[in-house]
């Protein structure tokens, strides 16, 4: 079975400071992992996605993840903030292999930004 | 292009009422999720179609939730008999194909509210 896990269910930091999201996931196979964003009221956006290729992953609006299989983790990390950034958070797991298809999601990382 | 979209975007009803929540996903997307996101939580999947059937209806509560996709296109989440539990935000996503590095596009949900 596939899960993943998320330290810390709010996140505060100052603009401009460093954002660190943490995601440690579960699998009995390779896993592909996720990190989307769920702004206020509009649908969940893919931020970036590792799928066995470079094990660091460059997604959009600066975020970036390292996939570290010996640490089972996937955290995710935008060297300064900005206010656009306040939003929440969610790590996904799949796996690959025919029929597997669905995304397990964690419970999420509310990420507030202090001007 | 337009996105995956949802209606109701809120619908609220009484227990034991009988409810449909409607997905029209982003055309040409032959695979399409639902997942129920209920309050604190992430997403977690209740079902996925390939095509007009269903390939993986395990995430299903019970046998009072169905599904349809007749024309492989737009999907019906249907739930029966409902209960306060049942209080959640429903979204809906699809994706190019199946395959679970395949990004999924989400709606933007339908929140239901049972009395």
């Amino acid at each position: 079975a596939q899960s993943v896990t998320q330290l810390g269910s709010h996140v505060s930091v100052s603009e401009g400071a460093l954002v660190l999201l943490r995601c440690n996931y579960s699998s009995s196979v390779p896993p592909y992992l996720f990190w989307y964003v769920q702004y206020p009221n509009q649908g969940l956006q893919l931020l970036l996605k590792y799928t066995s290729a470079a094990t660091l992953v460059k997604g959009i609006n600066g975020f970036e993840a390292e996939f570290k299989k010996s640490e089972t983790s996937f955290h995710l990390t935008k060297p300064s903030a900005h206010m656009s950034d306040a939003a929440e958070y969610f790590c996904a797991v799949s796996v690959s292999g025919a029929g597997a298809n669905n995304l397990f999601f964690g419970t999420g990382t509310r990420l507030t930004v202090i001007p | 292009g337009a996105g995956v979209s949802q209606t109701p975007s809120n619908k609220v009803t009484e227990k034991g009422k009988y409810v449909e929540l409607r997905c029209d996903p982003i055309s040409g997307h032959t695979a399409l999720y639902w997942y129920r996101q209920s309050l604190g939580q992430g997403p977690e999947f209740l079902i996925y179609f390939q095509g007009t059937g269903a390939a993986d209806d395990s995430g299903l509560p019970n046998d009072r939730f169905f599904a349809v996709r007749p024309e492989g296109s737009v999907s019906t989440l249907k739930i029966q008999r409902t209960e306060r539990g049942d209080s959640a935000v429903y979204l809906c996503a699809s994706s190019l194909s199946e395959g679970s590095y395949n990004e999924q596009f989400f709606g933007p949900g339908t929140r239901l509210t049972v009395l």
